[in-house]
Order: structure tokens, then C-alpha cells, then sequence
């Protein structure tokens, strides 16, 4: 694709709830980010995919939160029994390898009510 | 993990020459500064990178100590474009692997 595509671009769930936000990459790029922004803060590392390994998932902040990418294109974020905490905007970027630049998609704004 | 250090918010006139810098005096051989900035309501953008020596874009320069404890990215002539908060990141190398690690930034302010 052109760009690096995410959806929904808001989503309202209740807290105790599963949901799933999906992150369509640049085409052909190999490496794939999650973020999560709270308001007036930078990005904060989640997890990322070379391909569809998942090398690290040390920014994950609980057993609650996984992703997966089983074709090493699009890629999910599961965030499950949703808390209030969890409200933030979740970040997608991608880049051609490991070693280069990131392009950022337009995000998921996530609010736990 | 490597980290940076900003100051939070810098003011500029237009037109104007802006120097943001950036402290990473954790910074380690292998590390790549990269400066990415967040225009209001919009995700990351890449700006510039390097290792060692100075870097010129279309965007901006990259000025690395020789120590490289710290940077300072320059926005030769500001504009009103150019308001948006600027995050200077160490590219962790880990094995083939990256991590990119944002620091708080830098919120800039640009008066016409």
C-alpha cells in the first residue's frame, strides 16, 4: 500500500471487553512496531515483528496485550479485559529492514469506558 | 536501555534559525541517533539520522558531538510547519534487530 494503514481509527469499548486493532504495513517492508501514546507523552515501545517472528516483546505491558503478524504482512494487536489504563493511541510503523527508518500510520485511538 | 534527554518545550521566530539538542550520554558505539517529529494530531516522521559525522537533509541538519554524548538537530529557517514536538532516539542494535526508544521530546513553538 501506499502507506501504512491502521483500524479502526477510534475505538469506544467497556472495560472488561476484548479488542482487536489491525496495522497494514507498507507493502514489502520487513519490520513492523506497536506503540502506545497517552496524551501529551511520546511513544512508548510495545512489540515488534521481523517478518512474522516476533524477536521482542519486552514493551507489552501485561499478559493481557499480544499481537501476532502469521503472514508477515498485516498484524493484530489483542488487547484482552480491557482496564481504563488502556485507553491511548496505539502507534503502527513499518520499515523496508531492521536497520531503517520508520513510517508511521495515522494510529487507533483506544478509549476504555 | 540508552536514553535521550530534551529540554520540553523550546519557542522560535519565523524565519529563524531553530538548535534543539539532545544529551545521550549513555550512548554506546554500535547506537544511530535518529530525530523523528509529531505535528499536531499526526503519527511520527522521520527527520534525520546519523552515526558519527554531521548530516544535511532537504528537512534539517544533524550536528554529533565528537564525543557523541549529545546531538543538536537545526532547522535552518523555521516556519509555522515546523511546530510540532521533535523526538531524538538512539536506534538500539541487537543482534540484526532494532529497537527505537522515543525520549520525551521536544515541544516547539514557532511565532510568526
Amino acid at each position: 500500500g501506499a502507506g501504512v494503514s491502521q483500524s479502526p481509527r477510534y475505538k469506544v469499548t467497556k472495560r472488561g471487553q476484548d479488542v482487536t486493532l489491525r496495522c497494514d504495513p507498507i507493502s514489502s517492508h520487513a519490520t513492523l512496531y506497536w506503540y502506545q501514546q497517552a496524551l501529551g507523552q511520546g511513544p512508548e515501545f510495545l512489540t515488534y515483528f521481523n517478518y512474522e517472528a516476533q524477536p521482542d516483546k519486552s514493551g507489552l505491558p501485561s499478559d493481557r496485550f499480544s499481537a501476532e503478524r502469521p503472514e508477515g504482512s498485516i498484524s493484530t494487536l489483542t488487547i484482552q479485559r480491557t482496564e481504563q489504563r488502556d485507553s491511548a493511541m496505539y502507534r503502527c510503523a513499518s520499515s523496508v529492514r531492521a536497520n531503517e527508518k520508520l513510517f508511521f500510520g495515522s494510529g487507533t485511538q483506544l478509549s476504555v469506558l | 536501555d540508552a536514553k535521550t534527554t530534551q529540554p520540553n518545550s523550546m519557542e522560535s521566530n519565523e524565519e529563524e534559525p531553530v538548535h534543539l539538542p539532545c544529551n545521550h550520554s549513555t550512548i554506546s558505539g554500535t547506537d544511530y541517533i535518529h530525530w523523528y517529529r509529531q505535528l499536531p494530531s499526526q503519527g511520527p516522521e522521520y527527520v534525520i539520522h546519523g552515526l558519527t559525522s554531521n548530516v544535511n537533509n532537504r528537512m534539517a541538519s544533524l550536528a554529533i558531538a565528537e564525543d557523541r554524548k549529545s546531538s543538536t538537530l537545526i532547522l535552518h529557517r523555521a516556519t509555522l510547519r515546523d511546530a510540532a514536538v521533535y523526538y531524538c532516539i538512539l536506534r538500539e542494535v541487537w543482534y540484526n534487530f532494532n529497537k527505537f526508544y522515543f525520549g520525551s521530546g521536544t515541544k516547539l513553538n514557532v511565532k510568526p
